[in-house]
């Protein structure tokens, strides 16, 4: 079965660094993907970025990336430029058929 | 973009009561989910569905729990006889395949039970 560890509960930021979000994973599915899911205080679940177990270069989307390192079962989110907007829950989550999440870490950037 | 839309947003309940709960998932999707997220914890899996039956369920899921796509959009959670602790938020996702890029999540329905 697939297994999600987020061991940060919560990290501080200030507005325009970089902050990373840890994330490791645990399946024995050859083929999964892999995402990262925002949660605003207004409870929605607003998908980030996905990065495929095949997959050989990182996966971007402007400034989110992730830092798959696929011997080690991780799949950090990497945020550039951090904006008082950032701040929300973050959750990891894998596949290879229902998402199964991590327990969140909670984002607070600060000015 | 499409988007999975969910009803009602919120819902207050009696304990006892059956409550519906209601999602239309993207046109072109196969694969329905409901999930469930008590306050402040990780969004947990409720069931899976594919070609009109339940392709997986997890042990939350039991037999108060029911899912059902009455017509070609719409999909529903049903909670026969609800609990205090099915005090929850409740989010339909969907997605056009399994394990890899896509799966979209509607806004959720808040269920408070009192």
């Amino acid at each position: 079965a697939q297994k999600i560890t987020q061991t940060q509960p919560g990290m501080f930021v200030q507005e325009k660094e970089a902050v990373t979000l840890d994330c490791t994973y645990d399946t024995s599915d050859p083929s999964y993907g892999l995402f990262w899911y925002k949660q605003p205080s207004s409870g929605e679940m607003i998908f980030l970025i996905y990065q495929g177990s095949y997959d050989q270069q990182n996966a971007t989307e402007g400034r989110y990336s992730l830092n798959f390192q696929k011997a080690r079962k991780s799949a950090n989110l990497v945020i550039s430029a951090s904006q008082l907007g950032d701040s929300a829950m973050y959750f990891c989550a894998t596949t290879p058929n229902k998402l199964i999440f991590g327990t969140g870490t909670r984002l607070q950037v600060f000015p | 973009e499409p988007e999975v839309t969910q009803t009602p947003s919120h819902q207050v309940t009696q304990m006892g009561q059956e409550v519906i709960l209601r999602c239309v998932p993207i046109s072109n999707h196969l694969y329905f989910y409901w999930y469930r997220q008590i306050l402040g914890q990780k969004v947990e899996f409720l069931v899976s569905f594919y070609n009109n039956e339940i392709s997986e369920k997890s042990e939350i899921f039991d037999d108060q729990f029911s899912v059902e796509r009455p017509d070609g959009s719409n999909f529903t959670l049903k909670i026969r006889s609800t609990k205090l602790e099915d005090s929850a938020m409740y989010f339909c996702a969907s997605s056009e395949v399994q394990g890899f890029y896509g799966y979209t999540f509607g806004s959720g329905t808040r269920l408070t039970v009192v």
